[in-house]
């Protein structure tokens, strides 16, 4: 079956570190998205590719860094520099010409201890 | 500065009822809105999308309105079950398909 793999459900990061969260897709979507979910508040972009080797910031693109190697790959780097990065991340992917929805991964639950 | 707002206040229906929840945007001018489910910890599932000269569109017990002069989707759900309790979220497409997303409304369905 088709669909977004994210990887790993949950991660504990330490203060200082940087991790690297997954997201797989065989789709065979062009377009590959990464959004960050707290309580209470919306989705927000922070990375998207429309295409391989080519990506665009965000709205909260600081602190986090992506690449697109692959069409099938899109990680996310959360960085040390991001000062609050527990969240929920979420993965999504569509085609470029919007006629459908995003399809979205189950998410990555991050949390610094 | 843009802005998307749906009800934050959870909407409690009984079941067999319709549920009807809302979004209205401000300083966008979308080409389309979508309207996604998303249940806790869980990431959103598609269900519906309506273009900007589309009025109206239908999905089995689903049916979302778009009205560009007032600048608001409905988004109704018809002979609500308790397994339509869920978060719904309304998202607009702006440049280069990107979406920006309200923060939902929490739909509970009562027996």
């Amino acid at each position: 079956d088709g669909g977004i793999t994210q990887s790993p459900k949950y991660l504990f990061r330490k203060e200082g570190q940087n991790v690297t969260l997954s997201c797989e897709q065989n789709l065979n979507h062009d377009a590959m998205y990464w959004y960050r979910q707290d309580p209470g508040q919306g989705l927000r972009l922070i990375y998207y590719s429309q295409i391989v080797n080519d990506f665009q910031k965000g709205d909260i693109a600081e602190g986090y860094s992506v690449s697109r190697e692959k069409k099938e790959s899109f990680p996310l780097t959360v960085t040390s520099a991001q000062k609050n990065p527990t969240a929920f991340y979420l993965c999504a992917s569509n085609n470029r010409d919007g006629h459908y929805g995003y399809t979205f991964g189950s998410g990555t639950r991050l949390t610094v201890v | 500065s843009q802005k998307i707002e749906q009800n934050s206040e959870a909407l409690n229906i009984q079941e067999g009822k319709t549920a009807t929840l809302t979004c209205n945007y401000t300083n966008y001018s979308p080409a389309y809105l979508q309207w996604y489910r998303q249940d806790p910890g869980r990431g959103p599932v598609f269900l519906l999308l309506i273009r900007e000269n589309e009025k109206e569109k239908r999905k089995e017990r689903l049916k979302v309105t778009f009205d560009t002069t007032l600048k608001q989707s409905l988004f109704h759900i018809t002979a609500s079950q308790p397994a339509d309790s869920a978060t719904y979220l309304c998202a607009l497409a702006g440049g280069g398909n990107k979406l920006t997303f309200g923060t939902g409304t929490q739909l509970k369905v009562e027996l």
